[in-house]
């Protein structure tokens, strides 16, 4: 069964601080990965996606991901966090199968 | 992406009342996924289906709930004799046929139960 993990349930940053977003699969095959972000009061939206090539994965408004096979994890990153990146983020995965599985979610609070 | 259409978007039912949930997917999109929302707990995979068939209901509780996506019309979600547990945002997402597209998903805004 596919499964995965999102270590930080709520951050707080202040503004122009780095972010890490850590996340972890589970998975014995192949897959795809994803990021979506639901900024408040509307839908899900991708941020970014791995299928293959480059395990570094460069997304909108300057997000980025690193998907590390050996660790099972996929890490969303941005250097300088603004306040309208407050929202909350969550880290995805597809197996063969084509059911897609998301992670708990982390909420992310940016202070100006 | 608003393409995803879900309705209603808020629904109060008494409890041992049946709730429907439909799903339109965006234009060309023929699979559709439910998934369920709770505080705290992020999003719970529900269902997977195509035009007529359900592809994966690992996550569908065994009693009350079921799911169709007919070759005609939306795809809809139906938990019969709902109880207070099933207060929840209930997400559909579509996405393409294309297997290397499929996965990236396109979210309605939800449909809002809450159980009196």
């Amino acid at each position: 069964a596919q499964s995965v993990s999102q270590h930080n349930h709520h951050v707080i940053l202040s503004e122009a601080a780095s972010l890490e977003l850590g996340c972890n699969y589970s998975y014995g095959g192949t897959v795809n990965l994803f990021w979506y972000v639901q900024y408040p009061g509307q839908h899900l939206q991708l941020l970014l996606k791995y299928f293959s090539g480059d395990p570094l994965v460069k997304g909108i408004k300057g997000f980025e991901a690193e998907f590390i096979k050996s660790k099972f994890s996929f890490n969303l990153r941005k250097p300088s966090v603004q306040w309208s990146d407050t929202a909350e983020y969550f880290c995805a995965v597809r197996g063969l199968s084509q059911k897609v599985t998301f992670g708990t979610g982390t909420k992310l609070q940016v202070i100006p | 992406n608003a393409g995803v259409m879900q309705n209603p978007r808020h629904l109060v039912r008494r409890r041992g009342q049946e709730a429907r949930l439909r799903c339109s997917p965006m234009k060309g999109h023929s699979h559709v996924y439910w998934y369920r929302q709770l505080p705290e707990e992020g999003l719970k995979f529900m269902v997977y289906l195509q035009k007529e068939n359900i592809i994966d209901e690992s996550g569908m509780p065994k009693e009350r709930f079921s799911a169709e996506f007919p070759k005609e019309g939306p795809s809809i979600l139906r938990i019969q004799q709902v109880v207070r547990g099933d207060s929840a945002a209930y997400f559909c997402a579509s996405s393409e046929p294309n297997r290397e597209r499929t996965g990236e998903l396109f979210f309605g805004e939800g449909s809002r139960l809450t159980v009196l």
